[in-house]
């Protein structure tokens, strides 16, 4: 039981290139999220996912998108990137079921990203 | 809207004393709690939650916390740290209602354990 994988753990872009970053779960959870870490700033939500086809703006959505074609996958893109998207972003999921973790969100070990 | 204010952005502490990392939370709905560690270049792992019942919460590695609902608070506590406790810690919270499936996360506390 591997948990939330992301690929890649590293990148470095040039500004203008895009990128897709992959979140994997094999958990079964229905919610998945797409989080970005800045010092100072805790993690700001990007987007989210409450299931297979579905996908919501967070409170950062700007210049990202994402989707949801199967269940387990959750990717991240970045179509024109920037030096203000230079950040460590993780992903997190999260099950509907009450128990027996309830409200509990798994993140994965994060992709660092540097945008020059 | 929701909003986690963290007080301190660094704590240092040394080894075996007590330490208390502070958070305090506004909302116009009731919330749950939650306290989050981020150890040195790996991902966020849950400490502890409060989603109902007794006030006082314990968690994972001798960590407790206490919510006050009259003071909007959710404090964490470890009477006695280690060096292994060095860490980023999180306090975040999730709305009960109005179809939110999302964590607000404060900006972190960076807690030194010093020998």
């Amino acid at each position: 039981n591997a948990g939330v994988t992301q690929t890649p753990k590293f990148r470095v872009l040039k500004t203008g290139q895009s990128m897709t970053l992959l979140c994997a779960q094999d958990m079964n959870h229905e919610y998945m999220y797409w989080y970005r870490q800045d010092p100072g700033m805790g993690l700001r939500l990007i987007h989210y996912s409450v299931g297979e086809g579905t996908t919501a703006k967070g409170e950062v959505p700007d210049g990202y998108n994402v989707s949801r074609l199967k269940k387990q996958n959750f990717l991240l893109g970045l179509e024109s990137a920037a030096p203000s998207q230079t950040s460590v972003y993780f992903c997190a999921s999260r099950s509907l079921r009450r128990e027996p973790n309830q409200e509990t969100q798994y993140f994965g070990p994060g992709t660092r990203l540097l945008v020059l | 809207a929701q909003s986690v204010t963290q007080l301190d952005s660094q704590v240092p502490v040394f080894e075996e004393a007590p330490v208390e990392l502070r958070c305090n939370y506004s909302s116009s709905v009731s919330v749950y709690l939650f306290w989050y560690v981020q150890y040195p270049n790996q991902g966020l792992q849950l400490l502890l939650k409060y989603l109902s019942g007794s006030t006082l919460v314990k968690g994972i590695n001798g960590f407790e916390a206490e919510f006050n609902k009259s003071q909007t608070s959710f404090h964490l506590r470890k009477p006695s740290v280690h060096i292994s406790d060095t860490a980023e810690y999180f306090c975040a919270v999730r709305p009960f209602s109005g179809g939110y499936n999302k964590l607000i996360f404060g900006a972190g506390t960076r807690l030194a354990v010093h020998p």
